[in-house]
């Protein structure tokens, strides 16, 4: 049962232009959003997060939405750099039984294209 | 600088061998995580740990063992029962604030079991 799901496995932007990464959610109890980024044999890099209980938030070059009554997050890069080239995992984080625990999306693998 | 360390970077073992990956952290972080990553799949949750002496199981917890005796420490040990133990292991933690408490993640462990 994937609770976080991300349906592209990969994009491909121009340099300059937005890179719009998109995540689904299946659990309408999840509190908290995040976005990391990824390269190869390392560990993920937080970029951004966003609370429930907002539905965007900004810094720098990222932007996060969230639509809840769509169960629907997106990451935008604007403008894209040949340096964010990588995989980014969404995440969600939800309690079971007092304790909480952060899911993550499968990814999508980003190629900015100089 | 604060972080959190994983050792080794690479660890080979011979299958029905048990063995124990290192995550250290001094952030002073209370919750600590183990993630396995597989091409393809994202990130699943292993175990995971609120307070010390306590842990919960994860998604794919059948054929691993964790303890957490020191808020610091959290060893995850892959025992001869885990059926596919080839994977790249990520340990991560975090903190008290509500909707300021991304997850750090260290560098990971890639582990291969012949």
């Amino acid at each position: 049962d994937q609770q976080v799901k991300q349906n592209s496995p990969s994009l491909s932007v121009q340099e300059g232009r937005i890179s719009i990464l998109n995540c689904d959610y299946t659990n309408s109890m999840f509190d908290y959003f995040l976005w990391y980024k990824k390269y190869p044999a390392e560990g993920p890099t937080f970029l951004i997060s966003i609370s429930s209980i907002k539905d965007k938030n900004e810094d720098g070059r990222f932007t996060v939405f969230l639509n809840k009554s769509a169960k629907h997050l997106s990451l935008h890069i604007v403008p894209s750099q040949p340096g964010d080239s990588a995989v980014y995992f969404c995440a969600a984080r939800g309690a079971t039984s007092g304790t909480y625990k952060y899911i993550f999306g499968t990814g999508t693998r980003l190629k900015v294209l100089a | 600088d604060g972080g959190i360390t994983q050792s080794p970077k690479y660890l080979f073992r011979k299958e029905g061998q048990n063995v124990t990956l290192s995550c250290e952290q001094n952030l002073n972080h209370d919750a600590m995580y183990w993630y396995r990553q597989d091409p393809g799949q994202g990130l699943r949750l292993i175990y995971y740990s609120q307070i010390v002496n306590d842990f919960q199981k994860g998604d794919i917890a059948e054929g691993y063992s964790v303890s957490r005796e020191k808020k610091e420490s959290f060893p995850l040990t892959v025992t001869s029962a885990q059926k596919n133990p080839t994977a790249f292991y990520l340990c991560a933690s975090s903190g008290q604030g509500w909707y300021n408490s991304p997850l750090h993640f260290g560098n990971g462990t890639r582990l291969t079991v012949t």
